[in-house]
């Protein structure tokens, strides 16, 4: 059974730092991976998804990569800001896609220090 | 705008009741999930939904049901079989099955025990 775990599960930097968040998986047959934010008492936002056959993807300031052999992935956070806190949550998609659901990490909590 | 909207944002749960939550998606999804969010854990898939009247067991369907009679709408129910309800349920949707798409969610229901 797939089990994904996120590194940090806490994190706190001063504004301005750039910053890696991680995220490992066991089963490295997946047809995708997401980061997601959430804030405090909310839904989940979409940030980046890379599909298997990708290493990256960039949106502004996030960079995601994905190294499917070693089963890891890593989130980018460039010029941290403190709208940037958040907990980040990491998710795979099993080989069969379909419509079965994410397995999720349990997420890394990050506060941005102004 | 659209989007998902899920309802009510606080719900309250006597013992022996069974309780409705309501999802309702506006962006034409074929795919339509429920999750539970559990402190410290990651989500985990309660349903899944490919198509208008078909769903699927995910990984903790004990004690919650749920219908698909609109492809817009994806209620479910925690029965009173639920014995550790008190959680943050989250519903998602997808543009297809096989879909690289994100999953897209609500803002959730948080619900506790009277």
């Amino acid at each position: 059974k797939q089990e994904v775990t996120q590194i940090p599960a806490a994190l706190s930097v001063p504004e301005g730092e750039n910053l890696v968040l991680n995220c490992s998986f066991t089963d490295s047959a997946i047809y995708n991976l997401q980061w997601f934010r959430q804030d405090p008492g909310k839904g989940l936002t979409s940030l980046l998804l890379i599909q298997s056959s990708q290493r990256e993807q960039t949106s502004g300031r996030l960079n995601a990569s994905l190294d499917k052999s070693s089963g890891r992935s890593t989130l980018y956070i460039a010029a941290s800001q403190p709208g940037d806190s958040a907990t980040y949550l990491c998710a795979v998609k099993g080989s069969g896609g379909g419509a079965d659901g994410l397995t999720f990490g349990k997420g890394t909590h990050l506060i941005i220090q102004p | 705008d659209g989007g998902i909207t899920q309802s009510p944002k606080y719900l309250f749960r006597k013992e022996g009741q069974n309780v409705t939550l309501s999802c309702e998606q506006n962006l034409n999804h074929d795919a339509m999930y429920w999750y539970r969010q559990d402190p410290g854990q990651g989500l985990r898939l309660i349903y899944y939904s490919q198509i208008v009247n078909d769903f699927q067991k995910g990984d903790i369907a004990e004690g919650y049901s749920v219908s698909r009679e609109k492809k817009e709408s994806f209620p479910l129910t925690v029965t009173s079989a639920q014995k550790n309800p008190t959680a943050f349920y989250l519903c998602a949707s997808s543009s297809d099955i096989n879909s690289n798409q994100p999953q897209h969610f609500g803002d959730g229901t948080r619900l506790s025990i009277l």
